[in-house]
């Protein structure tokens, strides 16, 4: 009940396209849900991240789509760039203290001019 | 300063050695964490640190030993490890131990021979 998933595995696109990562939940109760980007040699940092009441967020060229009677949320990346090529994880958490952060198994993007 | 900052950035060690791996940041946060993550695999939670107690220990073997001597600093000291243990250890902060908005540092590559 705890998992995470996330597809796709890799995700190959255009410089200029929208690249799409999708995730699922199993756990009702979790209550925050960011995403968080990697490049190599780098730990992760956090992209965006979106809580349950909200069914859309935007920060710039990124885009979090939440679908809650699904239990699925999504990153939406405009316009996308080289510079965009990282690995992006979702995640979530119940909030409050004592609870760990679950990921899922992470998306490896590369933006091709 | 919104860095976590950590040393050394990459160790190789024996499986008869015993090194450190040190975190720091100065963000005020007080809650902080050890992750190990494999290539090409989401990061695994080892410790969480809150308020400098630790309270999250997720079943690590005891040749990982934490210690959190004040707010700031993090260490993770390593003794008789296995090759199986190479891997890239992150240290992760944030403001409270509730594991909203991890703040990363860019991890020690480690390899053990």
């Amino acid at each position: 009940q705890q998992q995470v998933k996330q597809s796709p595995q890799s995700l190959i696109v255009q410089k200029g396209g929208i690249p799409i990562i999708n995730c699922a939940y199993e756990n009702t109760a979790f209550d925050y849900f960011p995403w968080y980007q990697q490049f190599p040699g780098k730990g992760p940092a956090l992209l965006i991240a979106i809580r349950p009441d909200v069914s859309e967020k935007k920060e710039g060229r990124f885009t979090i789509s939440f679908n809650k009677s699904a239990k699925q949320f999504s990153l939406h990346i405009m316009d996308s760039q080289p510079g965009d090529s990282a690995t992006y994880f979702c995640a979530a958490i119940l909030t409050g203290g004592g609870n760990k952060l679950t990921f899922g198994t992470g998306t490896q993007l590369k933006v091709e001019l | 300063d919104t860095e976590v900052t950590q040393t050394p950035k990459h160790l190789v060690m024996g499986m008869t050695n015993k090194k450190s791996l040190k975190c720091e940041q100065h963000m005020g946060h007080r809650a902080m964490y050890w992750y190990k993550q494999k290539a090409k695999k989401p990061p695994e939670l080892m410790f969480v640190y809150s308020y400098e107690k630790l309270s999250i220990n997720e079943s690590v073997p005891s040749r990982f030993s934490p210690e959190c001597p004040n707010s700031s600093l993090l260490n993770l000291h390593l003794h008789a490890l296995q090759p199986e243990d190479s891997a890239l250890y992150l240290c992760a902060s944030s403001r409270t131990g509730s594991n909203e908005k991890l703040f990363f540092g860019s991890g020690t590559q480690l390899s053990v021979l």
